[in-house]
């Protein structure tokens, strides 16, 4: 079945370590974005790319970086820079801007 | 970013009752787009509309794209336990990123 695959869906890290989150779409969907979610606060873009190789800060990119090699795949670093990393991260992909976005399931980190 | 105003932010309602909720821009949007989240899960899409003053229904969900292109409407019939969740607005801006409302939580009392 086409959709998207976001892991792990639960993961917990010590203050001051890098953590990779991974997204891995099937859809043969252009673009693809990663946001965080924070209670009462909606979802906010941390970075998207509509391409293969290229990609562009969203609202809140600091602390955060992301590499687009492959069509299927946009995994996202919250780096020890990152200082609230605790949140649900939220990978999405779509086609031809019109918003129509297909979500992940998440995934939710905890630094303690 | 783009700010979207959505109210109310919360809602408890009993089973069977309808459910209104609107969301509103500073800036004229292209498109509206209404979401569903259910708890501990992405968000689906539920609605889209591509037309000022467009009226369009998905089962016993409604929505409106504003005429002045600001504002949009979610209305819900007969709601039932699984409508629990949070609905989000939201619209695409400076190309294909898309900024969404906070949302409104939904709660369902059977």
């Amino acid at each position: 079945d086409g959709g998207i695959t976001q892991s792990p869906k639960y993961l917990f890290r010590k203050e001051g370590q890098n953590v990779t989150l991974s997204c891995e779409q099937n859809l043969n969907h252009d673009a693809m974005y990663w946001y965080r979610q924070d209670p009462g606060q909606g979802l906010r873009l941390i970075y998207y790319s509509q391409i293969v190789n290229d990609f562009q800060k969203g609202d809140i990119a600091e602390g955060y970086s992301v590499s687009r090699e492959k069509k299927e795949s946009f995994p996202l670093t919250v780096t020890s820079a990152q200082k609230n990393p605790t949140a649900f991260y939220l990978c999405a992909s779509g086609e031809g801007g019109t918003g129509e976005l297909f979500f992940g399931e998440g995934s939710r980190l905890t630094v303690l | 970013g783009q700010q979207l105003n959505q109210s109310p932010q919360s809602m408890f309602i009993q089973e069977g009752e309808d459910v209104s909720m609107n969301c509103t821009s500073s800036s004229i949007f292209n498109t509206w787009l209404w979401y569903k989240q259910d708890p501990g899960e992405g968000p689906v899409l539920l609605i889209a509309l591509y037309k000022a003053g467009e009226l369009t229904s998905n089962g016993r969900l409604t929505a409106q794209f504003g005429i002045t292109r600001k504002d949009s409407f979610l209305n819900i019939s007969a709601s039932i336990p699984s409508d629990v969740g949070i609905y989000f607005c939201a619209g695409p801006y400076s190309g294909s990123r898309l900024t969404f409302g906070e949302g409104t939580q939904l709660t369902v009392n059977p």
